[in-house]
């Protein structure tokens, strides 16, 4: 398997525009979960689906952020409008199911730089 | 889910062993310890994880003492390449990783 993958790795747009993140999970991984990833707040959890269906979205900063999974092998992050503070880097990860004892395994990135 | 608690840096001689110890006092007797890695740039990296038992693999041992309150990953021969950040974290049912700051691994020749 590739593992997870996100595209695109590299992203820089302008204040105001849309942005959208994209991942594909390892087959047949039931959970995906997007992070985000700055110097000042380090790792943080924005949202995580089940089956595709969001179960926890309590770290989505604000109503600029969604995300959605309308398949079991791909998912987007948007930012509309997206501002400066987005810039960051974001992670998805993927996991083959839920619970204490299962290890998730993370994509390579995106780096977002919104000037 | 339970917190952590890790130094902030450390470093060893390429070739010795790295143990990157861990406190978890809070932990729940159904949560498990996972360690996980980031090189810089990169996605973060599974290492290992366990509940009480200790863990080996390829990459790595996890000793957890008896009490579960603290634990230790051992890389056996570090390598120039196993210079990354390292973090612990306690995972409980609701399937969430919660990341801290980790421990920077600073591995010289």
């Amino acid at each position: 398997d590739a593992g997870v993958i996100q595209s695109p790795r590299h992203e820089v747009t302008e204040m105001g525009q849309e942005v959208t993140l994209r991942c594909k999970p390892i087959s047949g991984h039931d959970y995906l979960f997007w992070y985000r990833q700055t110097m000042m707040r380090g790792l943080e959890l924005l949202i995580y689906f089940n089956n595709n269906v969001p179960i926890d979205d309590s770290g989505m900063p604000e109503d600029r952020f969604s995300a959605k999974m309308p398949n079991a092998s791909f998912s987007t992050l948007k930012i509309q409008p997206s501002e400066p503070r987005d810039s960051a880097v974001y992670f998805c990860a993927s996991s083959p199911y839920g619970g204490q004892a299962a290890e998730a395994f993370f994509g390579q990135g995106t780096r977002l730089t919104v000037v | 889910d339970a917190k952590t608690t890790q130094p902030t840096s450390m470093d060893c001689a390429e070739g010795r062993a790295a143990n990157l110890p861990c406190n978890h006092s809070t932990i729940s007797g159904n949560e498990y310890v996972y360690w996980y890695r980031q090189i810089h740039s990169q996605g973060p990296q599974y290492i290992i994880h366990g509940l009480k038992n200790n863990e080996t693999n390829e990459m790595a041992s996890l000793i957890i003492t008896e009490d579960r309150k603290s634990s230790t990953l051992i890389l056996p021969h570090a390598t120039l390449r196993d210079t990354a950040v390292y973090y612990c974290i306690v995972k409980g049912a609701n399937s969430k990783l919660t990341f801290g700051k980790g421990i920077t691994l600073s591995v010289r020749p």
